[in-house]
């Protein structure tokens, strides 16, 4: 069982560069998630999706765009990449009826804009 | 604005003792409140979560304790293990966890 499978792990990247970073996840969850997180902060909601097509923001969606084309992948784009976007994203999913709640990551990107 | 503030930072426990991290929030309309460990180089993963109809969840080492009334909340670990060395995150929600707040985080190391 795959899960949540986001690439790339690691990239460097130079101020103003554009690059996407894909989720995909083979649970057949409606829900999926793009958070970023950085030391002592916890992890900040970016963009969220209830389901293919649909797709809403959450806490700190600027300088971020997604698509839900599919139940199955999210992508994240980050255009003109600044320092700011530094950071540790984890892509989740759950399910759309569960009512546990329970996230399930993938295992993150690492990404350095310098 | 932190909705969930999270301590201590970072807490060092000997193997054998209690680990004890505490959560508040704000928002009195959340009703999902989950803890999440994460080991280093991995995404986070759900350990244990509380509704607030009940004060007290206990699964394994691991207990919730809720305090509706002090919005508050914490996860107590007992006869801690250095496999429990990890970051763990106290979370709130409200209904279907679109917009799940998390708190800072904990660094917790057991020594042996």
């Amino acid at each position: 069982n795959a899960g949540v499978t986001q690439t790339p792990k690691f990239r460097i990247l130079k101020i103003g560069q554009s690059m996407t970073l894909q989720c995909t996840q083979d649970m057949n969850h409606n829900y999926m998630y793009w958070y970023r997180q950085d030391p002592g902060m916890g992890l900040k909601l970016i963009y969220y999706s209830v389901g293919a097509g649909i797709t809403d923001k959450g806490e700190v969606p600027n300088g971020y765009n997604v698509s839900r084309s599919t139940t199955e992948d999210f992508p994240l784009r980050l255009e003109l990449a600044a320092p700011s976007q530094t950071s540790v994203y984890f892509c989740a999913s759950s399910g759309s009826r569960s009512n546990t709640g329970e996230l399930f990551f993938g295992e993150g990107s690492r990404l350095t804009v310098l | 604005q932190q909705q969930v503030k999270q301590s201590p930072q970072s807490l060092i426990v000997q193997k054998g003792g209690i680990s004890i991290i505490n959560c508040a929030y704000e928002n009195t309309a959340f009703d999902y409140f989950p803890w999440y460990q994460q080991f280093p180089g991995k995404g986070p993963a759900l350990l244990i979560a509380i509704r607030p109809d009940v004060s007290e969840k206990k699964e394994g080492r691991f207990t919730i304790s809720f305090n509706k009334s002090a919005k508050q909340f914490s996860l107590h670990i007992m006869d801690s293990q250095p496999g429990d060395s990890a970051t763990y995150f106290c979370a709130a929600s409200i209904g279907n966890n679109n917009d799940m707040r998390f708190g800072a985080g904990t660094r917790l190391t057991v020594k042996p």
